[in-house]
């Protein structure tokens, strides 16, 4: 079935460096792909999504492209801030149906001041 | 706020003893999911309605948990004979019929089994 692999952290960053959590997938088809995040005693927000090939998703700085030729999706932001300490989830529709989300194990990150 | 809750937000319970957490997904939508998340893992799906028709189940979802979405509104995920295991935040979320499946969480429910 669908499955994603997703970079372990936890990832350590001072204010305004450049941010990569990779992420690749195995999946039947081109399944739309998402980022999740969360916020420490909260639950998953929907960061970004991508539904084909090439497409890029972004919100709050945050950017990731659907890379069909590579597989992956990977997170970047050019410039983090404190506030974006958090954990980040990988995901893409599995299933029969392709009704629940597959995840990643999640990559903690830290922003230092 | 029209966004997923769930209720209640922490629960201690001893092993042995029965829970039963609710969700109320956002109003217009008909699809709602269960997940439980374990600490430092990403959430595993449990189960999936479609309004009140619980159409998939995790082999995750032994016997002993039972979840029922009886009126296509609000949704109820019950574990009888708690075990330590259980414990675990669990998370629920909701979507619209169609479209990318794009799902929308509710703040989850830790429950601690002692």
């Amino acid at each position: 079935g669908n499955s994603v692999t997703q970079m372990e952290g936890p990832v350590t960053l001072s204010e305004e460096a450049f941010l990569t959590i990779n992420c690749t997938y195995t999946a039947t088809g081109y399944p739309s792909l998402f980022w999740y995040v969360q916020y420490p005693g909260e639950g998953l927000q929907l960061l970004l999504k991508a539904t084909k090939a090439d497409d890029k998703g972004s919100n709050k700085g945050f950017e990731a492209t659907y890379r069909k030729e590579t597989t992956s999706f990977h997170l970047e932001k050019g410039s983090v801030q404190v506030s974006d300490s958090a954990v980040y989830f990988c995901a893409l529709p599995s299933g029969a149906g392709s009704y629940q989300l597959t995840f990643g194990k999640g990559t903690k990150l830290s922003v230092i001041p | 706020d029209t966004g997923v809750s769930q209720d209640p937000r922490h629960k201690i319970t001893k092993r042995g003893q029965n829970v039963t957490f609710r969700c109320d997904p956002i109003s217009e939508h008909n699809r709602l999911y269960w997940y439980r998340q374990t600490l430092g893992q990403g959430p595993e799906f449990l189960t999936y309605f479609q309004n009140e028709a619980q159409l998939e189940k995790s082999r995750l979802l032994s016997d002993r948990f039972s979840a029922e979405r009886p009126k296509g509104s609000f949704s109820t995920l019950e574990i009888q004979r708690t075990e330590q295991g259980d414990s675990a935040m669990y998370l629920c979320a909701s979507s619209l019929l169609g479209g990318l499946n794009e799902q929308f969480f509710g703040p989850g429910t830790r429950l601690t089994v002692l």
